[in-house]
């Protein structure tokens, strides 16, 4: 089955540590992105890729970095400058940039 | 102004009911349009794209008004699972190839 996995579901991190987020995809999508959610809230981007080696930084990129060493495979780093790191993060591939999107289920993180 | 602009509600409308919610944009040059819908806690999916003529899927009813800037979702005979929250979600085709969304429009259907 084609689709986008994420992992964990849920992730649980001591304050001042980095924490990396996994996301995969086998719909051999160019595009990737990444999303944060706080509740209540909507999506606010956080970086997003559109070809394998190339990434931009989205609205909110302070305290997180990004890799896309493959097509498949666009992984985030919450580092420890980021100041409030609890939230769910979302992770996106589309054909291209401004085509439909289609999510991950998600990883909720919280940091205690 | 914010870009992509939505009633946050909660609607509350009874089972049967016809709700409707708009949404506007605020750069003129968008050129895609698609409403997602998003249950408590899980990931957005895709509802349907938003199409300039209209376009309908079954009992969802998307416009799109370029003049005004704005678009519609139309929901006729709510169903309990209807109850969610719909995002509005607009391709700004500013120099960021992204799409933007709104934060979104919370409905609940009641029996």
């Amino acid at each position: 089955d084609g689709g986008i996995t994420q992992s964990p579901k849920y992730l649980f991190r001591k304050e001042g540590q980095n924490v990396t987020l996994s996301c995969e995809q086998n719909l051999n999508h160019d595009a990737m992105y990444w999303y944060r959610q706080d509740p209540g809230q909507g999506l606010r981007l956080i970086y997003y890729s559109q070809i394998v080696n190339d990434f931009q930084k989205g609205d909110i990129a302070e305290g997180y970095s990004v890799s896309r060493e493959k097509k498949e495979s666009f992984p985030l780093t919450v580092t420890s400058a980021q100041k409030n790191p609890t939230a769910f993060y979302l992770c996106a591939s589309s054909y291209g940039g401004g085509d439909t999107q289609y999510f991950g289920p998600g990883t909720r993180l919280t940091v205690l | 102004r914010k870009e992509v602009e939505q009633d946050p509600g909660p609607f509350n409308v009874p089972e049967g009911a016809t709700v409707a919610f708009n949404c506007t944009y605020s750069n003129s040059a968008s050129q895609s349009f698609f409403w997602y819908r998003q249950d408590c806690r899980k990931e957005p999916k895709l509802l349907m794209s938003v199409y300039s003529s209209g376009n309908e899927d079954g009992r969802f009813t998307a416009q799109l008004n370029r003049a005004s800037q704005y678009i519609s979702l139309l929901i006729r005979d709510s169903k309990l699972s209807d109850s969610a929250t719909y995002l509005c979600v607009v391709n700004m085709r500013t120099g960021r190839r992204a799409l933007t969304f709104g934060s979104g429009t919370r409905l609940q259907v009641q029996p």
